[in-house]
């Protein structure tokens, strides 16, 4: 079952535009992961924020988690054409023997 | 140089025919993962192992099986059982321990097609 659903499916924007991923989900996290992955390529993870957190930072990265609404989003400021990629979501559940959940991802194009 | 890798990175089978993925890390990793990921979606748990000796079922495990002898492998055997085969493989360790913490390192991944 997938527990993160991004939004929007997909985003396309200029060089040097900041682009904003959503990710909602449905059940109690331990923390939520965001992974970017390249055209045929293994995933890479990009930032962790653990459910007590509200906001990190990783470079250009900023990630916010609202527990309440059961939400995260990953903006990525300054972008690259580099940042095109796919971007997954996963949220690490509260259950002992709890395993990462994916979302279907969000295809980022930076258009140079 | 420390990483998880898989081999090969392309394979073709015929139908019917067992085939086996290769996954290896040099992280000191106890838990190791495979997923299947199709076009347009998402990653899929095919089996988890917490620790040598030991694996669990994911969400689509009929039709594969997989062994864990070795810390540093965890091969996945993709059986003729297996409906729809064809698909990108990937392959994820992580430390365990760290409570609430689960960051996967994942391998280049295994495209298998079969025909």
């Amino acid at each position: 079952s997938q527990q993160g659903e991004e939004d929007p499916q997909a985003l396309s924007i200029q060089e040097g535009e900041n682009a904003t991923m959503n990710c909602s989900y449905k059940t109690s996290i331990n923390n939520l992961q965001w992974y970017r992955q390249n055209s045929g390529r293994g995933l890479v993870h990009l930032i962790l924020i653990r459910s007590n957190e509200r906001e990190k930072h990783s470079g250009r990265l900023r990630v916010t988690l609202d527990t309440s609404k059961k939400s995260s989003s990953l903006l990525i400021t300054a972008s690259r054409a580099a940042d095109t990629a796919s971007y997954f979501c996963a949220t690490d559940g509260t259950g002992a023997n709890s395993k990462l959940t994916f979302g279907k991802g969000i295809t980022l194009s930076v258009r140079p | 140089d420390g990483g998880i890798t898989q081999s090969p990175k392309y394979l073709f089978r015929k139908e019917g025919q067992n085939v086996t993925l290769s996954c290896e890390q040099n992280l000191n990793h106890d838990a190791m993962y495979w997923y299947r990921q199709d076009p347009g979606q998402g990653l899929r748990l095919i089996y988890y192992s917490q620790i040598v000796n030991d694996f669990q079922k994911g969400d689509i495990a009929e039709g594969y099986s997989v062994s864990r002898e070795k810390k540093e492998s965890f091969p996945l055997t993709v059986t003729s059982a297996q409906k729809n085969p064809t698909a990108f493989y990937l392959c994820a360790s992580s430390i365990k321990g760290l409570a609430g913490a689960n960051e996967q390192y994942f391998g280049p991944g295994t495209r298998l097609t079969v025909t």
